[in-house]
C-alpha cells in the first residue's frame, strides 16, 4: 500500500511569492492534514481538510490556505511569501469515518525555503 | 487547551541500556496520546498510540508507554536501545472534540552511543 506522497521535495521561492505544495493521501482516506515544522517552533496544525471541506485550522495568517480535490488530494498555497515560512511542510492522511483517536499517516514533507 | 511537555530536548544512551522518554500532558479531558519517530530528511512514524482501552500500550519495534492518571505522564520506553533508534521522538495528544488537530511536544533527540 502506497503512503502518503508530496510534491515537491524542496522549493525555493523569494520573498513575496506564493508557493504551492502538493499531497496525495493513501488511499481510501478522507481526511489530510497540514502541519509546518519551522525550526525553533516545532510541529504546529495548520489544516484540515475532510470531504472537500475545510474542517478546522491553525493559528496561521490568511495566507495560508488549501484546497482539498474529488480524488482527496490536497494542496497548500502559501501567499506573499516571508522569510519565516521557511520550514518542512507535512501532510498527513487518516481514514473515512475516523475520529480523534485515529493514526495520522504523514508523509515525507516538503522543505520550502524562502530567500 | 491541551498540551504535551517533553522534558529533555537531547537524552544519550549507551546501545544496550534503557531508553526512557518523558511526556506530561495537560488535558481537561480524557486525552488521547501518541508517540511519532522522525529519522532525518523524513515523515513522522506512529511507535503507538493510548485511546483510553488500556494504560500500558506496546508500539512497533520493541518500544512501550504507560499512561499514568496521577501523574498525567506518558514515558516512552525500550529496554534495550539499538543504534537504530537514534531519531527525534514526539509526543502528541488529539483533541477529543471535533477538531482532530494534533498537539505536538517539542521533541526529543535521542542518541545511541557505540
Amino acid at each position: 500500500e502506497a503512503g502518503v506522497t508530496q510534491s515537491p521535495t524542496h522549493l525555493i521561492k523569494t520573498r513575496g511569492q506564493q508557493a504551492t505544495l502538493r499531497c496525495s493521501p493513501i488511499s481510501g482516506h478522507t481526511s489530510v492534514y497540514w502541519y509546518q515544522q519551522a525550526l525553533g517552533l516545532g510541529l504546529q496544525f495548520l489544516l484540515w481538510y475532510d470531504e472537500g471541506e475545510e474542517r478546522n485550522r491553525g493559528n496561521f495568517p490568511p495566507r495560508f490556505s488549501g484546497r482539498q480535490f474529488p480524488n482527496y488530494s490536497s494542496e497548500l498555497n502559501v501567499n506573499a511569501l516571508e522569510l519565516e515560512d521557511s520550514a518542512l511542510y507535512l501532510c498527513a492522511s487518516s481514514p473515512i469515518g475516523g475520529g480523534a483517536t485515529d493514526t495520522q499517516y504523514f508523509g515525507p514533507g516538503t522543505r520550502l525555503t524562502v530567500l | 487547551a491541551q498540551s504535551v511537555t517533553q522534558l529533555g530536548s537531547h537524552v544519550s544512551v549507551s546501545e544496550g541500556a534503557l531508553v526512557l522518554l518523558r511526556c506530561n500532558y495537560s488535558s481537561s479531558v480524557p486525552p488521547y496520546l501518541f508517540w511519532y519517530v522522525q529519522y532525518p530528511n523524513q515523515g513522522l512514524q506512529l511507535l503507538l498510540k493510548y485511546t483510553s482501552a488500556a494504560t500500558l500500550v506496546k508500539g512497533i519495534n520493541g518500544f512501550e508507554a504507560e499512561f499514568k492518571k496521577s501523574e498525567t505522564s506518558f514515558h516512552l520506553t525500550k529496554p534495550s536501545a539499538h543504534m537504530s533508534d537514534a531519531a527525534e521522538y514526539f509526543c502528541a495528544v488529539s483533541d477529543s472534540g471535533s477538531a482532530r488537530q494534533l498537539t505536538f511536544g517539542s521533541g526529543t533527540q535521542l542518541t545511541v552511543l557505540p
